[in-house]
């Protein structure tokens, strides 16, 4: 499997501006993670989804910050509009509960810088 | 609500200078705990998941430990290679089977040859 799959890699945008992070979680795996990482607060939890249905959307830190999973295989996150305060590492994480396991795979990441 | 906190913040070793991360952790019952390792500009690589006091699990230099408030990431004989940011979090059975996880700020291992 090629694993959690997330693009861009990198994006650089202006304050006011729209972001749009996609993800695409491992085949078959049910729960669907966003987070953000940065130096000060570490690795948080922004949302997440089980089969395609938001389950807990408290770590979205404002109504700037809006997250989809329109099918199994793919996932967005939006910002709008961004602001410098949003730079940060973007993850996205998947696990399969099927199996009784809780383990979360990454991807490797959205890096924004915001302007 | 659920914290983890880790120990040190960094921590630097000789080449075969064996040592132990910590991870301490105040949550409303445990459901797992997690070790990831981090390698700069990556996203966070699985390690083990261990779900109750007593329980060890070991991938060759590494091995975890568990007790009821906190968890150990011993490595033995480091090499370079092994050199990473590793993270530690927690998932609460509290939550009613919520797959939230609360991670550590980690701690950077340097591993000098």
């Amino acid at each position: 499997d090629a694993g959690v799959i997330q693009s861009p890699r990198h994006e650089v945008t202006e304050m006011g501006q729209e972001v749009t992070l996609r993800c695409k979680p491992i085949s078959g795996h049910d729960y669907l993670f966003w987070y953000r990482q940065t130096m000060m607060r570490g690795l948080e939890l922004l949302i997440y989804f089980n089969n395609n249905v938001p389950i807990d959307d408290s770590g979205m830190p404002e109504d700037r910050f809006s997250a989809k999973m329109p099918n199994a295989s793919f996932s967005t996150l939006k910002i709008q509009p961004s602001e410098p305060r949003d730079s940060a590492v973007y993850f996205c994480a998947s696990s399969y509960q099927g199996q009784g396991t809780d383990t979360q795979y990454f991807g490797p990441g959205t890096r924004l810088t915001v302007l | 609500e659920d914290q983890v906190t880790q120990s040190p913040e960094a921590l630097r070793l000789q080449e075969g200078e064996s040592s132990s991360l910590n991870c301490s952790y105040t949550v409303s019952g445990l459901r797992g705990l997690f070790w990831y390792r981090q390698d700069p500009g990556k996203g966070p690589e699985f390690l083990f998941t261990l779900y109750s006091a007593g329980e060890e699990k070991e991938k060759e230099r590494l091995k975890a430990t568990l007790t009821k408030k906190e968890s150990f990431l011993h490595i033995t004989a480091p090499k370079p290679e092994d050199s990473a940011t590793y993270l530690c979090a927690v998932q609460a059975s509290s939550q009613g089977g919520s797959e939230k996880l609360v991670f550590g700020k980690g701690t950077k291992l340097t591993v000098n040859p």
